[in-house]
């Protein structure tokens, strides 16, 4: 019984490269939801997709970060041309349905460095 | 306002006592609440939620108390266990909106 499943754990980037972040949710879920934590901070809200669908991205800068969760596959969040402030760890969670009760699960997280 | 870069709220505790962390929120439209424990180095961990027609909710070793007079939640944690260390965050969810929003976090530090 598979959790959500995040990789790669760690990555690391030189400024202005790409970073690619993927998640997969857990088996039976549609819905999968972003979050981005500094250290020493609760987690913030980046984004709410669902298959083919971006519901919420509220929480998204405007520049330079997207994502997507396609037909097949796991979920992408992509930081372009990164900078030393995009360090932190990124957070996917899921939920089965689109009730606002339903808990969201969380995976284990990429930290993702910017040399 | 938010809290950028500042240390985390600390709560120690002896092994086998009883420990209450407790969380102020925000939104008084908010009407779902979930507990959250973050072991250093991985995902938040679902412990216990809560509706905001309840006041309170047991679980195994764990209580969720609701005053939604004062926007209050609290965290009641029965024979604190070395395991048991780790960040607490709250986190408060519209019923409209699917987005969670969290609290500051709470390092418990249980001493043996």
């Amino acid at each position: 019984n598979a959790g959500v499943m995040q990789n790669p754990r760690h990555l690391v980037r030189r400024r202005g490269q790409e970073a690619r972040l993927r998640c997969s949710p857990m088996k039976g879920h549609s819905h999968v939801y972003w979050y981005r934590q500094l250290p020493e901070e609760g987690l913030k809200f980046m984004v709410y997709l669902q298959k083919e669908n971006i519901i919420d991205e509220s929480g998204m800068p405007k520049e330079r970060f997207s994502a997507e969760f396609p037909k097949e596959g796991p979920s992408i969040l992509r930081i372009q041309q990164v900078v030393r402030g995009d360090s932190a760890a990124y957070f996917c969670a899921s939920s089965p349905s689109e009730t606002s009760t339903d808990t969201q699960y969380f995976g284990p997280g990429t930290r993702l460095t910017v040399l | 306002g938010e809290s950028v870069g500042l240390h985390l709220p600390t709560l120690s505790v002896q092994e086998g006592d009883n420990s209450i962390i407790n969380c102020a929120y925000s939104n008084s439209a908010s009407d779902y609440f979930i507990w959250y424990k973050q072991e250093s180095g991985k995902g938040p961990q679902f412990i216990i939620d809560i509706r905001s027609n309840m006041d309170k909710r047991q679980g195994q070793r764990v209580t969720v108390l609701l005053n939604k007079t004062v926007k209050h939640l609290s965290l009641q944690i029965a024979a604190t266990q070395p395991g048991d260390s780790a960040v607490y965050f709250c986190a408060e969810n519209i019923m409209t909106n699917e987005k969670l929003t969290f609290g500051t976090g709470t390092r418990l530090t249980i001493i043996p």
